[in-house]
């Protein structure tokens, strides 16, 4: 069946650093694919999304590049803030069934002055 | 433009006791909507999807249940609340016929604690 992995955090970088979040994913024919953002006590917001291979998404400083080849749409930032501090979500959705997300485990960014 | 809200922001329960939890979304019409839960540091297992109003899906097998009385408003509900359905839940939407991308909007969220 589908799934995602997404690298364990959490990952820890000072401010400005650059940052990468690894997500693969495993899917029958050509998934729609997302990354989600969680602050703490809040719900997940959407950050960017990919719908086809060589697809570039990207907001707010971030971007991930959908690469059917490596089953990968890993998540990149050049220089990171204290305010990207929070939970990021690597997400897929079935395109035989719209109604099925799959949900990485999530990777925690802590970013530090 | 479309909000989601869920009510209440936190709870807590006696074990036993019943559950009510309740979604709304504004700004859209017929839309797909979803529960999740999160329980501390892990990630989102859902629970049950609708595609229209008395609708409903159910993924996982547990003492959880969900309606749709409107076409915006989905509640989530237990008769007895296990010290595992502890956790937080989250509700999502999804406009449909927007096929090319089919991404979900969730909710603020509702923190869930069974003692």
């Amino acid at each position: 069946g589908d799934s995602v992995t997404q690298m364990e955090g959490p990952v820890t970088l000072s401010e400005e650093a650059f940052l990468t979040i690894n997500c693969t994913y495993t899917a029958t024919g050509y998934p729609s694919l997302f990354w989600y953002v969680q602050y703490p006590g809040e719900g997940l917001q959407l950050l960017l999304k990919a719908t086809k291979a060589d697809d570039k998404g990207s907001n707010k400083g971030f971007e991930a590049t959908y690469r059917k080849e490596t089953t990968s749409f890993h998540l990149e930032k050049g220089s990171v803030q204290v305010s990207d501090s929070a939970v990021y979500f690597c997400a897929l959705s079935d395109r035989h069934n719209f109604n099925k997300f799959y949900f990485g485990s999530g990777t925690k960014l802590n970013v530090k002055p | 433009s479309q909000t989601i809200h869920q009510w209440p922001a936190t709870l807590v329960q006696p074990v036993g006791s019943p559950l009510s939890l309740e979604c709304t979304v504004e700004g859209t019409s017929n839309p797909n909507l979803y529960w999740y839960r999160q329980a501390a540091g892990r990630g989102l297992q859902l629970l049950f999807y609708s595609v229209g109003i008395g609708q409903i899906s159910s993924e996982v097998p547990q003492n959880l249940s969900a309606s749709r009385p409107q076409d915006r408003q989905f509640i989530l509900s237990s008769k007895k609340l296990l010290l595992s359905d502890s956790g937080f839940y989250l509700c999502a939407w999804r406009e449909v016929g927007q096929a090319s991308y089919n991404e979900q909007f969730f909710g603020p969220g509702t923190r869930l604690t069974v003692l």
